[in-house]
């Protein structure tokens, strides 16, 4: 399983907004609607922000979205915030109960 | 609210076996979900190591199957990571998790264990 690929950095202006995106296979992302998205501070664990291509976790704020076309996840972020600058990675479904994630897409705020 | 805590040595020498053990607390292990193990080496991405489910039942990440063991202690609500023949590059910070079967998804994580591969 390799793994999926994304963008190492995506950057942006307060209220503007920014897509990640993150490429599997038909045998991940392509296959299933179980991407999920996580958002991961300095010295942190990461945070769920998106299941199942476009399902908010709780308390997560709508200006994170989700989507899917084809092989292609993304993650949108809409009025850029300072606190949007993190780590960003995707997962997916792979078959078989295998996971697997994303190389991460670092979000800078400018 | 469920939390899990990761706990073992932080440092283990080369060719010798890591293990990690994770406690759950405010959900029963043994009712249902997934327990994963993901790990990231320092500065780098996240990578699935491992995961328990229904009946004991395990399932690994290829590159790693060779060496990776997880269990159940169903009677103190945790579950454990044993990866054998470890060297530098197993270094990484281990993270237990909650894992939704089906779709995948991690609502739960440990705060992450950081284990060093150093004689």
């Amino acid at each position: 399983q390799s793994a999926l690929t994304q963008p190492p950095s995506a950057s942006g202006s307060p209220g503007q907004s920014v897509t990640i995106s993150c490429t599997g296979t038909s045998s991940d992302v392509g296959g299933y609607d179980y991407v999920s998205w996580y958002q991961q501070h300095p010295g942190k664990a990461p945070k769920l922000l998106i299941y199942e291509v476009y399902k908010w976790s709780s308390g997560v704020p709508d200006r994170f979205s989700g989507s899917k076309s084809g092989n292609t996840a993304s993650l949108t972020v809409s009025g850029l915030q300072a606190e949007d600058e993190a780590d960003y990675y995707c997962s997916s479904y792979a078959g078989s109960n295998i996971v697997v994630f994303g190389g991460g897409t670092k979000l800078t705020v400018l | 609210q469920v939390q899990l805590q990761e706990s073992g040595p932080g440092l283990v020498k080369p060719s010798e076996t890591l293990s990690l053990t994770c406690a759950v607390s405010g959900y029963s292990i043994s009712d249902g979900y997934y327990w994963a193990w993901i790990r990231q080496p320092p500065g780098e991405g996240l990578e699935w190591i491992g995961s328990l489910y229904h009946g004991g039942n395990t399932c690994y990440n290829p590159s790693l199957k060779s060496r990776v063991s997880i269990s159940v202690d169903t009677s103190r609500n945790q579950f454990s990571l044993r990866l054998s023949s470890v060297t530098a590059a197993d270094r990484a910070v281990y993270y237990c998790a909650r894992l939704w079967g089906g779709s995948s998804h991690v609502d739960y994580w440990g705060q992450g264990a950081l284990v060093t591969v150093s004689s």
